[in-house]
């Protein structure tokens, strides 16, 4: 099963709305990262936070940790029609050099 | 800099066919794997590199053969297509280990169908 499952499955807002998208994991992790994939293109790497670290933010991103929880979400702020693509959580459980495990993303529509 | 280049971008290939998808970076990473998405699901790691002349087998390894003979070029080879190898291919690469700090740049894809 996926180390890394995200939630909602899909997403749909309007623009200047928050988008919040949420992950869980089943293991101890070293860190997390985010990743934005538009239609038919390749991943984005958007931030990593490590297993030590709370809160992160970058822009309008607003990644947070609970690894009490094993969860971690996304907040987009103040979203635009370009923040319209798929958006995945990957895992580094830290016992396998470079192997990140990714979860089956949410899709976020953003409508003008 | 071409940053992650994936060719062919699209494949059709009958059962039981082979073929090598090709993957080239020119940003010096010495770290480079190979994931497939399939509809509904995240990436799965296939094989991965550290460096050249290194390879190692990720989650789902089994149908499919890499090298590394040069610290630019990780091909991937399918030895003898089935459908259950239709998917979308990605290659990634960083200059260390992704489960660092360090960005993994991925290329556009190869969509290949197995009829």
């Amino acid at each position: 099963s996926q180390q890394g499952e995200e939630d909602p499955q899909a997403l749909s807002i309007q623009e200047g709305e928050n988008a919040t998208m949420n992950c869980s994991y089943k293991t101890s992790i070293n860190n997390l990262q985010w990743y934005r994939q538009n239609s038919g293109r390749g991943l984005v790497h958007l931030i990593l936070i490590r297993s030590n670290e709370r809160e992160k933010h970058s822009g309008r991103l607003r990644v947070t940790l609970d690894t009490s929880k094993k969860s971690s979400s996304l907040l987009i702020t103040a979203s635009r029609a370009a923040d319209t693509a798929s958006y995945f959580c990957a895992t580094d459980r830290g016992t396998s050099y470079g192997k990140l495990t990714f979860g089956q993303g949410t899709i976020l529509t953003v409508h003008p | 800099n071409a940053g992650v280049t994936q060719t062919p971008k699209f494949q059709v290939l009958k059962t039981g066919q082979s073929m090598t998808l090709q993957c080239a970076q020119d940003m010096n990473h010495e770290y480079m794997s190979w994931y497939r998405q399939d509809p509904g699901m995240g990436l799965r790691l296939i094989h991965y590199s550290v460096g050249a002349g290194i390879t190692d087998q990720g989650e789902v390894p089994n149908g499919y053969n890499v090298s590394r003979s040069t610290t630019e070029d990780f091909p991937l080879r399918l030895l003898s297509a089935a459908p259950s190898q239709t998917s979308v291919y990605f290659c990634a690469s960083s200059y260390i280990a992704p489960s660092s700090t360090d960005t993994q740049y991925f290329g556009p894809g190869t969509r290949l169908t197995v009829l």
